[in-house]
Order: C-alpha cells, then sequence, then structure tokens
C-alpha cells in the first residue's frame, strides 16, 4: 500500500540469524515488484526485483518471496550483519498506470552486534 | 546513485519562496520521478514522467510542479503554494523495459524558514 502518516515499524534481530520483512500491496496489475535498503539521510539503494510471473528470486544472502493471492512481498536476509541495518522499503511497479512507482510503508531493521 | 544527480544537497529558503530542485541523470532512462520523504516516514510521489514533454501527478502534487524538457532533466519547483515544504526530496530514474527498477539521486534536503 502507499506510506502516508505511518511511522516505521522495525525489526531487531542478532548478528548472523535470518531476518525478514514483510510487505502488502494492493495493485493486483502491477508487473514488477522490487526492495530497496535506505541508509540514514540517503537515497535508497536497490536490492532485488521481482517480476509478477514469479514466486521466488534469489540473489546474494537475498531472497524475495511473491504470493500474488494474498498481495504479500517479502525480503529475507540470510547471515544478517551489522551493516544491514537501515530502512527496507518494498515498491510496485503499476504498468496500468503508466509506470507509477509506489512504495510501501517500510521496516527499520536493526541488527544487534 | 551511480548517474543521477541531485543539487544541492541543503538548501534553506524563506516561507512564501519558490524553490527549484535540480535532478539530472546520464543513464538514458526514459522514465524519472520526484518522491517526498517526512522524518521516519516512506516515499510518497508527486510527479513522474514517461517521456519527454510528458508528465503525471503523484498522490500528493498540490503545490508542485515539473518539466520535461530533455530526457536528462527533471526539475522540481516547490512553490508557495505548498503548505508544508520542509522536507527530504528524492529523484529517481528507471528504464521500463528492464522492469521500472529506478535508481535514485542522493536527495535534497530543503528547509523552509
Amino acid at each position: 500500500g502507499e506510506s502516508v502518516g505511518l511511522h516505521l515499524p522495525t525489526l531487531s534481530v542478532q548478528e548472523g540469524d535470518n531476518s525478514i520483512i514483510n510487505c502488502a500491496y494492493s495493485n493486483s496489475a502491477s508487473d514488477y515488484f522490487i526492495w530497496y535498503k535506505q541508509e540514514s539521510g540517503k537515497g535508497p539503494q536497490f536490492i532485488i526485483d521481482i517480476r509478477s510471473n514469479m514466486d521466488k528470486r534469489q540473489g546474494q544472502r537475498v531472497t524475495v518471496l511473491l504470493n500474488k493471492t494474498v498481495k504479500h512481498l517479502s525480503l529475507q536476509i540470510a547471515a544478517t550483519q551489522p551493516g544491514d541495518s537501515a530502512v527496507y522499503f518494498c515498491a510496485e511497479n503499476r504498468s496500468n498506470q503508466g509506470g507509477k512507482l509506489i512504495f510501501g510503508q517500510g521496516t527499520e531493521l536493526s541488527v544487534k552486534p | 546513485d551511480g548517474g543521477i544527480t541531485q543539487s544541492p544537497k541543503y538548501l534553506f529558503r524563506k516561507e512564501g519562496q519558490n524553490v527549484t530542485l535540480s535532478c539530472e541523470q546520464n543513464l538514458n532512462h526514459d522514465a524519472m520521478y520526484w518522491y517526498r520523504q517526512d522524518p521516519g516516514q516512506g516515499l510518497r510521489l508527486i510527479y513522474y514522467s514517461q517521456i519527454v514533454n510528458d508528465f503525471q501527478k503523484g498522490d500528493i502534487a498540490e503545490g508542485y510542479s515539473v518539466s520535461r524538457e530533455k530526457k536528462e532533466s527533471f526539475p522540481l519547483t516547490v512553490t508557495s503554494a505548498q503548505k508544508n515544504p520542509t522536507a527530504f526530496y528524492l529523484c529517481a530514474s528507471s528504464n521500463q523495459s528492464k522492469g521500472g527498477r529506478a535508481f535514485f539521486g542522493q536527495g535534497t534536503r530543503l528547509t523552509v524558514v
């Protein structure tokens, strides 16, 4: 969904554990879903994306899962490190709205050493 | 990030003045976007443009204006009609043929006093 006026949920994990960050989306016609990482005071950085005709995609230490039935997206980070501490956003690319790119609420990940 | 430049990084303006934020990209991307981010919150879409000389309103376009006279440039003007302009502004660009994965600039922090 669209992020308006809400403070970010937080997730705290121990270094070395796996992290799972979740996101719900609203537009069933979105054709790409994207995860971003944002560090304080910086612009978001691309992590991984997934096309709507897939349900899983793996990158280096990250996996994205897409469940279109319940409009749910998740990002799994393996062996979480202190450098992974940041805010994570999901985004959906709505090709049926001229390529409108809408961001979800975001989750603040805190990694304890 | 990589080929998208926002300037300036910090900007101070007096209340009632219009101000223009610059965004330039050398990635040959067709699509460009402007987002607003308030402290501890997500990204809200102001305007986006898929091609030169065309742009669409996002979710919070009131009080803002844009132009897209060149493919590389998508300046954002914050007008005096914007009631609460102090925020972090982020520009992004993407290649729609590659899934709409957007790349972001480092942002402009606008403070109106």
